[in-house]
């Protein structure tokens, strides 16, 4: 058990640049998390995956935001058109998913966005 | 948003017990309280889960009061390595079944002196 991994670990672009991350959870976890946490405040939920759908996604997560989970592996993040709000420490989880519940999440290391 | 408070900050020695309590007056009686921790610059660390007993682990204890509207968290011998951001969560089971996502407040820094 190798843990959550998250790619790159550290990311700065300039404004208006588009940007990938990258999400490897735990094998066969079928829940995948993702979360924005900014300076000083708890993590805040991006969106979720059951297996390889997207089930629920947040109000935070704009038109700019889009996240795949093909195959109901790795996912994947992606900023288009980056503004210097969305610096931030973008974080991953995965979770065995117990049916209608709660479960313990696994999460990685972060991924930190910084937007000139 | 959060359905807990927590205070802000809080000091413990090292070698002492640190104990850390959470509100959360408005929680459903199945649904289950959870702490985790983020050590800096680290994602968030699980710790502990519990509905209406107490629960022990290796690496705390969690008392939940009998009405179930607060909760303690107890690390019996805390280390420098002890400080961090702890996070109480209620699990939100609105609408009978839950997705698992976890709403995190401010937390509570816990700072452990020498």
């Amino acid at each position: 058990d190798t843990g959550v991994s998250q790619d790159p670990r550290h990311k700065i672009t300039k404004r208006g640049q588009n940007v990938t991350f990258r999400c490897d959870p735990i094998s066969e976890h079928n829940r995948l998390y993702w979360y924005r946490q900014t300076l000083g405040q708890g993590p805040e939920f991006l969106t979720y995956f059951q297996n390889e759908a997207q089930l629920e996604k947040s109000r935070l997560l704009s038109d700019r935001f889009s996240a795949e989970r093909p195959k109901g592996s790795f996912s994947t993040l992606e900023i288009q058109r980056t503004e210097q709000g969305d610096s931030a420490m973008y974080l991953c989880a995965s979770s065995s998913g117990l049916a209608g519940r709660t479960d313990t999440q696994y999460f990685g290391p972060g991924t930190r966005l910084t937007v000139l | 948003d959060a359905k807990t408070t927590q205070p802000p900050s809080m000091d413990c020695a090292e070698g002492r017990a640190a104990n850390l309590p959470c509100n959360h007056s408005t929680i459903s009686g199945n649904e289950y309280v959870y702490w985790y921790r983020q050590i800096h610059s680290q994602g968030p660390q699980y710790i502990i889960h519990g509905l209406k007993n107490n629960e022990t682990n290796e690496m705390a204890s969690l008392i939940i009061t009998e009405d179930r509207k607060s909760s303690t968290l107890i690390l019996p011998h805390a280390t420098l390595r002890d400080t961090a951001v702890y996070y109480c969560i209620v699990e939100d089971l609105a609408g009978g079944t839950s997705y698992g996502k976890l709403t995190f407040g401010q937390g509570t820094i816990l700072t452990v002196h020498p």
